[in-house]
Protein backbone atom coordinates (compact mmCIF):
# COMPACT_ATOMS: atom_id res chain seq x y z
CA UNK A 1 0.00 0.00 0.00
CA UNK A 2 1.13 3.60 -1.12
CA UNK A 3 0.68 5.95 1.89
CA UNK A 4 2.80 8.52 4.35
CA UNK A 5 3.44 6.76 7.52
CA UNK A 6 4.56 9.17 10.58
CA UNK A 7 5.43 7.85 14.23
CA UNK A 8 5.21 7.51 16.94
CA UNK A 9 1.48 7.87 16.77
CA UNK A 10 1.79 9.63 20.38
CA UNK A 11 4.65 11.22 21.99
CA UNK A 12 5.59 12.94 25.37
CA UNK A 13 8.86 14.89 26.18
CA UNK A 14 9.97 16.35 28.84
CA UNK A 15 10.87 19.79 29.47
CA UNK A 16 14.52 20.44 27.95
CA UNK A 17 14.36 17.19 25.83
CA UNK A 18 14.64 17.11 22.03
CA UNK A 19 12.49 14.87 20.46
CA UNK A 20 12.05 13.39 16.58
CA UNK A 21 9.47 12.72 14.30
CA UNK A 22 9.86 10.18 12.05
CA UNK A 23 7.50 10.89 8.36
CA UNK A 24 8.51 8.09 5.66
CA UNK A 25 6.26 8.07 2.27
CA UNK A 26 6.43 5.36 -0.49
CA UNK A 27 4.28 7.59 -3.19
CA UNK A 28 7.32 8.84 -4.83
CA UNK A 29 6.70 12.06 -3.68
CA UNK A 30 9.33 15.03 -4.18
CA UNK A 31 8.00 17.19 -2.05
CA UNK A 32 7.54 17.17 1.53
CA UNK A 33 6.04 19.20 4.29
CA UNK A 34 5.72 19.47 8.09
CA UNK A 35 2.53 21.39 9.71
CA UNK A 36 1.75 21.94 13.16
CA UNK A 37 -1.76 22.44 14.30
CA UNK A 38 -2.94 23.70 17.54
CA UNK A 39 -6.97 23.32 18.81
CA UNK A 40 -9.21 25.13 16.91
CA UNK A 41 -6.84 26.56 14.63
CA UNK A 42 -5.77 25.41 11.00
CA UNK A 43 -2.62 24.20 9.74
CA UNK A 44 1.15 26.09 9.82
CA UNK A 45 4.03 25.33 7.60
CA UNK A 46 7.08 24.29 10.00
CA UNK A 47 9.09 23.13 7.06
CA UNK A 48 9.17 21.90 3.62
CA UNK A 49 11.19 20.42 0.80
CA UNK A 50 10.90 20.12 -2.55
CA UNK A 51 14.05 17.81 -3.15
CA UNK A 52 16.59 15.65 -1.89
CA UNK A 53 19.36 17.36 0.54
CA UNK A 54 17.15 20.98 0.29
CA UNK A 55 14.73 22.07 2.46
CA UNK A 56 13.37 25.62 3.55
CA UNK A 57 11.49 27.60 6.49
CA UNK A 58 7.99 27.85 6.61
CA UNK A 59 5.74 29.75 8.60
CA UNK A 60 6.78 28.99 12.04
CA UNK A 61 10.32 27.30 11.67
CA UNK A 62 11.75 28.67 15.16
CA UNK A 63 12.68 25.86 17.69
CA UNK A 64 12.36 22.99 14.57
CA UNK A 65 15.40 21.52 12.65
CA UNK A 66 14.71 19.13 9.68
CA UNK A 67 16.16 16.95 7.12
CA UNK A 68 16.08 15.54 3.82
CA UNK A 69 18.63 12.64 3.36
CA UNK A 70 16.82 10.56 1.49
CA UNK A 71 13.47 10.95 -1.04
CA UNK A 72 10.96 8.99 1.35
CA UNK A 73 11.76 10.31 4.28
CA UNK A 74 11.76 13.58 6.04
CA UNK A 75 12.05 13.82 10.15
CA UNK A 76 11.54 16.78 12.45
CA UNK A 77 13.06 17.27 15.07
CA UNK A 78 11.63 19.15 17.97
CA UNK A 79 14.50 21.11 20.12
CA UNK A 80 14.25 22.40 23.25
CA UNK A 81 14.04 26.12 21.62
CA UNK A 82 10.88 25.56 21.19
CA UNK A 83 9.07 26.87 23.74
CA UNK A 84 5.05 25.61 23.49
CA UNK A 85 5.84 22.18 21.55
CA UNK A 86 2.57 20.57 22.58
CA UNK A 87 0.41 20.49 19.79
CA UNK A 88 -0.50 17.41 16.63
CA UNK A 89 2.13 17.55 13.55
CA UNK A 90 1.55 16.06 10.80
CA UNK A 91 3.29 15.37 7.63
CA UNK A 92 1.90 15.83 3.96
CA UNK A 93 3.79 15.01 0.40
CA UNK A 94 2.33 16.00 -2.54
CA UNK A 95 2.65 15.99 -6.35
CA UNK A 96 2.15 18.80 -7.94
CA UNK A 97 0.10 20.90 -5.62
CA UNK A 98 -2.32 18.39 -4.19
CA UNK A 99 -0.79 17.50 -0.71
CA UNK A 100 -1.56 14.45 1.35
CA UNK A 101 -1.12 13.59 4.96
CA UNK A 102 0.51 10.88 7.02
CA UNK A 103 -1.95 9.97 10.44
CA UNK A 104 -0.50 12.90 12.47
CA UNK A 105 2.15 12.68 15.72
CA UNK A 106 0.47 14.03 18.57
CA UNK A 107 3.28 15.78 20.96
CA UNK A 108 2.67 16.55 24.40
CA UNK A 109 5.21 17.68 27.33
CA UNK A 110 5.23 16.56 30.42
CA UNK B 1 -6.06 40.26 5.80
CA UNK B 2 -4.89 36.51 6.61
CA UNK B 3 -4.28 34.90 2.73
CA UNK B 4 -7.00 32.27 3.26
CA UNK B 5 -9.99 33.23 6.34
CA UNK B 6 -12.79 30.92 6.51
CA UNK B 7 -15.90 31.19 9.19
CA UNK B 8 -14.73 28.96 12.27
CA UNK B 9 -18.73 27.68 12.95
CA UNK B 10 -20.00 25.58 13.95
CA UNK B 11 -22.35 25.23 10.98
CA UNK B 12 -25.74 23.14 11.66
CA UNK B 13 -28.03 21.61 8.95
CA UNK B 14 -30.36 19.19 9.09
CA UNK B 15 -29.78 15.61 7.53
CA UNK B 16 -30.56 15.69 3.74
CA UNK B 17 -30.04 19.67 3.42
CA UNK B 18 -27.26 21.35 1.60
CA UNK B 19 -24.30 22.59 3.32
CA UNK B 20 -22.42 25.42 1.79
CA UNK B 21 -18.89 26.35 3.14
CA UNK B 22 -17.19 29.57 2.19
CA UNK B 23 -13.84 30.92 2.11
CA UNK B 24 -12.16 34.19 0.51
CA UNK B 25 -8.44 34.58 -0.39
CA UNK B 26 -6.19 37.18 -0.68
CA UNK B 27 -3.85 38.16 -3.34
CA UNK B 28 -0.67 36.43 -2.24
CA UNK B 29 -2.20 32.86 -3.06
CA UNK B 30 -2.87 31.42 -6.07
CA UNK B 31 -5.63 30.10 -8.56
CA UNK B 32 -5.34 26.51 -6.80
CA UNK B 33 -8.00 25.93 -4.02
CA UNK B 34 -8.04 22.53 -1.98
CA UNK B 35 -10.51 21.53 0.48
CA UNK B 36 -9.74 19.09 3.03
CA UNK B 37 -11.92 17.05 5.67
CA UNK B 38 -11.22 16.59 9.21
CA UNK B 39 -12.55 13.99 11.81
CA UNK B 40 -11.87 14.87 15.05
CA UNK B 41 -8.51 13.81 16.34
CA UNK B 42 -7.33 12.47 12.71
CA UNK B 43 -5.23 14.16 9.52
CA UNK B 44 -6.77 16.40 6.77
CA UNK B 45 -8.17 14.22 3.77
CA UNK B 46 -8.28 15.86 0.57
CA UNK B 47 -11.35 15.79 -1.27
CA UNK B 48 -12.02 18.45 -3.87
CA UNK B 49 -9.50 20.25 -5.86
CA UNK B 50 -10.83 23.32 -8.10
CA UNK B 51 -7.91 25.23 -10.52
CA UNK B 52 -10.36 27.62 -12.67
CA UNK B 53 -13.04 29.38 -12.35
CA UNK B 54 -16.63 27.68 -11.99
CA UNK B 55 -18.44 24.99 -10.80
CA UNK B 56 -16.43 21.23 -10.22
CA UNK B 57 -18.57 18.09 -9.28
CA UNK B 58 -17.68 14.79 -7.75
CA UNK B 59 -20.93 12.82 -6.11
CA UNK B 60 -22.21 15.19 -3.70
CA UNK B 61 -19.68 17.78 -3.17
CA UNK B 62 -19.09 20.80 -5.65
CA UNK B 63 -16.47 23.15 -5.42
CA UNK B 64 -16.93 26.35 -6.89
CA UNK B 65 -14.32 29.18 -7.69
CA UNK B 66 -14.88 33.39 -8.37
CA UNK B 67 -11.91 34.64 -9.11
CA UNK B 68 -12.89 38.38 -9.70
CA UNK B 69 -14.57 37.83 -5.65
CA UNK B 70 -11.68 35.77 -4.30
CA UNK B 71 -14.04 33.26 -3.27
CA UNK B 72 -14.09 29.37 -3.46
CA UNK B 73 -16.72 27.33 -1.75
CA UNK B 74 -17.90 23.55 -1.15
CA UNK B 75 -21.03 22.60 -1.56
CA UNK B 76 -22.60 19.02 0.14
CA UNK B 77 -25.79 17.94 -0.88
CA UNK B 78 -28.04 15.41 0.75
CA UNK B 79 -25.87 15.83 3.76
CA UNK B 80 -25.27 13.41 6.23
CA UNK B 81 -24.27 12.55 9.68
CA UNK B 82 -21.10 11.65 8.58
CA UNK B 83 -20.33 14.50 6.67
CA UNK B 84 -19.88 15.95 10.54
CA UNK B 85 -16.16 17.47 10.48
CA UNK B 86 -14.39 20.08 10.12
CA UNK B 87 -13.39 20.70 6.78
CA UNK B 88 -10.00 23.09 5.68
CA UNK B 89 -9.29 25.69 2.50
CA UNK B 90 -6.64 25.36 1.59
CA UNK B 91 -4.89 27.60 -1.35
CA UNK B 92 -1.37 27.24 -3.09
CA UNK B 93 0.86 30.22 -2.90
CA UNK B 94 1.22 32.77 -5.97
CA UNK B 95 4.94 32.36 -5.22
CA UNK B 96 5.82 29.26 -7.40
CA UNK B 97 8.76 28.70 -5.25
CA UNK B 98 6.91 27.27 -2.25
CA UNK B 99 4.79 25.41 -3.20
CA UNK B 100 3.19 24.12 0.30
CA UNK B 101 -0.44 24.83 0.65
CA UNK B 102 -1.63 27.74 3.09
CA UNK B 103 -4.49 26.78 5.36
CA UNK B 104 -7.45 28.40 6.52
CA UNK B 105 -8.78 27.82 10.17
CA UNK B 106 -11.44 25.58 9.02
CA UNK B 107 -15.18 25.84 9.05
CA UNK B 108 -16.73 22.71 11.59
CA UNK B 109 -20.00 21.06 10.20
CA UNK B 110 -22.77 19.74 12.28
CA UNK B 111 -25.23 17.68 10.16
CA UNK B 112 -28.18 16.81 12.81
CA UNK B 113 -30.06 13.36 12.28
Amino acid sequence: DGGITQSPKYLFRKEGQNVTLSCEQNLNHDAMYWYRQDPGQGLRLIYYSQIVNDFQKGDIAEGYSVSREKKESFPLTVTSAQKNPTAFYLCASSIGTEAFFGQGTRLTVV
Amino acid sequence: QKEVEQNSGPLSVPEGAIASLNCTYSDRVSQSFFWYRQYSGKSPELIMSIYSNGDKEDGRFTAQLNKASQYVSLLIRDSQPSDSATYLCAAAARDTGRRALTFGSGTRLQVQP
